[in-house]
């Protein structure tokens, strides 16, 4: 059964602390994306990468950064956290070439203080 | 890249056919059209892919026009546990890269 992992459902931090949100996939998947998830907006892709060491901004990239350095596993940065970034982050990934089918992680809700 | 509009919301009741319908004017030649549900704290899980005229699967039926402008999920006889958000995305190898772009999505509240 394919499987999107991320490594935490709930965080509380600090405004001004550094976020890290691991996303790990175990399908060899060459595509993954974070997005954010707020009440009336919807999903808003944050960034994306369609393989390893390359990524691609995506709709709302301000105040947040991204690494991948192994195919399987996706981190989204927050370098310096603020009340806005406050939400639902979910983490995504998909095989290259195929036609459009996401496998999405439970969600990382974040609480910033 | 398309951009995608659905209704806010939507209720139905139990064995009734709920269709719900996205619009996507811009949609590119090599977008394919997928429509997610997501039950409250879970990610959004696939329910069906088109790219034009008809998709039918277990689960639902994807009507697509042949301007490929809008597209309408139908859910046949829903019950109490459809009761979800239905997101509408459009997306796919567009001018270089992959986006996808979700729309706001539908709340469906089915009622017993």
């Amino acid at each position: 059964d394919v499987k999107v992992t991320q490594s935490s459902r709930y965080l509380v931090k600090r405004t001004g602390e550094k976020v890290f949100l691991e996303c790990v996939q175990d399908m060899d998947h060459e595509n993954m994306f974070w997005y954010r998830q707020d009440p009336g907006l919807g999903l808003r892709l944050i960034y994306f990468s369609y393989d390893v060491k390359m990524k691609e901004k995506g709709d709302i990239p301000e105040g947040y950064s991204v690494s991948r350095e192994k195919k399987e596993r996706f981190s989204l940065i927050l370098e310096s956290a603020s009340t806005n970034q406050t939400s639902m982050y979910l983490c995504a990934s998909r095989p290259q070439g195929s036609t459009g089918e996401l496998f999405f992680g439970e969600g990382s809700r974040l609480t910033v203080l | 890249l398309a951009k995608t509009t659905q209704p806010i919301s939507m209720d139905s009741y139990e064995g009734q056919e709920v269709n719900i319908t996205c619009s996507h004017n811009n949609i590119a030649t090599n977008d394919y059209i997928t429509w997610y549900q997501q039950f409250p704290s879970q990610g959004p899980r696939f329910i069906i892919q088109g790219y034009k005229t008809k998709v039918t699967n277990e689960v639902a039926s994807l009507f697509i026009p042949a301007d490929r402008k809008s597209s309408t999920l139908s859910l046949p006889r829903v019950s109490l546990s459809d009761t979800a958000v239905y997101y509408c995305l459009v997306g796919g190898f567009t001018s270089g890269t992959y986006k996808y772009i979700f729309g706001t999505g539908t709340r469906l509240k089915v009622l017993a």
